[in-house]
């Protein structure tokens, strides 16, 4: 198993534009979440899915988009970049909805936005 | 309200040395807490969790938790550091019940390991 996947791992956007994350996850989990990751912050949710065709806000939905077509699929879309979205993004999924169950993460990705 | 605090931004210590790392919590609901571990340009990966079975919690790498109800927390412990345990390390608690299973993250403390 591949586990918790995540396109692109870097990418370097200017202000203004757009562009989406994917992340894929082979698990059959059918939670998954957004998170972002700033230097003194620790990681902060941004949107979530409990499962497929379903999506709800998390602590900084601001600025950003997502969905959930398939289960397998969790996007992550900036319509318009600004430099306060410059940060790491991390994907997580989860088997089941009970509060003690283990999150897998992706390797996260890198976004910087000039 | 759920909320977590880790004293420390970063610890350093020396190779063999006591590992702590602090984390107090706050919750409206029964709390089940989770340690976290963050290799350099790495995801998270699952160190130990605390979900009422047992208050001393074992992990990987040598790790171990204890939950404290009367403190309000979750200290992480590892009697030997090694050089390998150089990271920056996540406390959590989980949401409550309607909250989707949503984590909330304590601000990290990076572990510097000295030889």
């Amino acid at each position: 198993n591949a586990g918790v996947t995540q396109t692109p791992k870097f990418r370097v956007l200017k202000t203004g534009q757009s562009m989406t994350l994917l992340c894929a996850q082979d698990m059959n989990h059918e939670y998954m979440y957004w998170y972002r990751q700033d230097p003194g912050m620790g990681l902060r949710l941004i949107h979530y899915s409990v499962g497929e065709g379903t999506t709800a806000k998390g602590e900084v939905p601001d600025g950003y988009n997502v969905s959930r077509l398939k289960k397998q699929n969790f996007l992550l879309g900036l319509e318009s970049a600004a430099p306060s979205q410059t940060s790491v993004y991390f994907c997580a999924s989860c088997s089941a909805p009970g509060r003690t169950d283990t999150q897998y993460f992706g390797p996260g990705t890198r976004l910087t936005v000039l | 309200a759920q909320s977590v605090t880790q004293l420390g931004s970063h610890v350093s210590v020396s190779e063999g040395a006591l590992v702590l790392l602090r984390c107090n919590y706050s919750s409206s609901v029964p709390p089940y807490l989770f340690w976290y571990v963050q290799y350099p340009n790495q995801g998270l990966q699952l160190l130990l969790k605390y979900t009422s079975a047992a208050t001393l919690v074992k992990g990987i790498n040598g790790f171990e938790a204890e939950f404290k109800k009367s403190e309000t927390s979750f200290h992480l412990t590892k009697p030997s550091a090694h050089m390998s345990d150089a990271a920056e390390y996540f406390c959590a608690v989980s949401g409550s019940y309607n909250q989707g299973g949503k984590l909330i993250f304590g601000q990290g403390t990076e572990l510097s390991v000295k030889p």
